[in-house]
């Protein structure tokens, strides 16, 4: 069965303090990996779909970069708007559902 | 424009009661999704229709749980019976025409069953 596992389940940065979020998944043919970010009491908001090992995008302070096996989030210089939950899914191919991971609690301190 | 809207936003029940949840999604969007997120995980996912149609309900878990989209927007996810355990966050989705299109989220509906 296809599985996304997220480590660290939760980190705490100081602002300024750059580090990586890491997304494992085991999917029989990938059809995309999404990365949401998501607020306390609001449902997730899309920030990344990667459909390919090599496949790099950034948005501000975030990059996602994906491999056979995982996905990394790095976030460079965060600020502690960049507080949240970020959540990593994928999708197979031949399949509809998508398999989301339990996510990493990300805490940024001033 | 508008995003994707659910009500109620908290829902309390008594065990063995029905309740109904409801999805607006984004207007124009034929793929709809309902997940359903207990606290310190991920959302797991229930159904997904595209148009009127359910083209997957594999994750629903039981009979208890059903959801319509009689006319391609608007979707209600059912729950008979409910149990305790029901209790969680169930968040709507919806993308513009296939499953690998964008999702936007609604903010869900909290469930709690006494």
């Amino acid at each position: 069965e296809d599985q996304v596992t997220q480590s660290p389940e939760a980190l705490r940065l100081q602002e300024g303090e750059s580090s990586s979020l890491n997304c494992s998944y085991t999917v029989s043919g990938l059809r995309g990996l999404f990365w949401y970010r998501q607020d306390p009491g609001k449902g997730p908001e899309f920030l990344f779909t990667l459909y390919s090992a090599g496949e790099e995008k950034e948005k501000e302070r975030l990059k996602a970069t994906l491999t056979k096996k995982e996905s990394f989030l790095h976030i460079t210089a965060p600020k502690p708007e960049d507080s949240a939950t970020y959540l990593c899914a994928v999708q197979g191919v031949g399949f509809n559902k998508f398999y989301f991971g339990s996510g990493t609690k990300l805490n940024v301190k001033p | 424009g508008a995003g994707v809207s659910q009500t109620p936003s908290n829902k309390v029940t008594e065990k063995g009661k029905y309740v109904e949840l409801r999805c607006d999604p984004i207007s124009g969007h034929t793929a709809l999704y309902w997940y359903r997120q207990s606290l310190g995980q991920g959302p797991e996912f229930l159904i997904y229709f595209q148009g009127t149609g359910a083209a997957d309900d594999s994750g629903l878990p039981n009979d208890r749980f059903f959801a319509v989209r009689p006319e391609g927007s608007v979707s209600t996810l059912k729950i008979q019976r409910t149990e305790r355990g029901d209790s969680a966050v169930y968040l709507c989705a919806s993308s513009l025409t296939e499953a690998t299109d964008t999702q936007y989220f609604g903010p869900g509906t909290r469930l709690t069953v006494l």
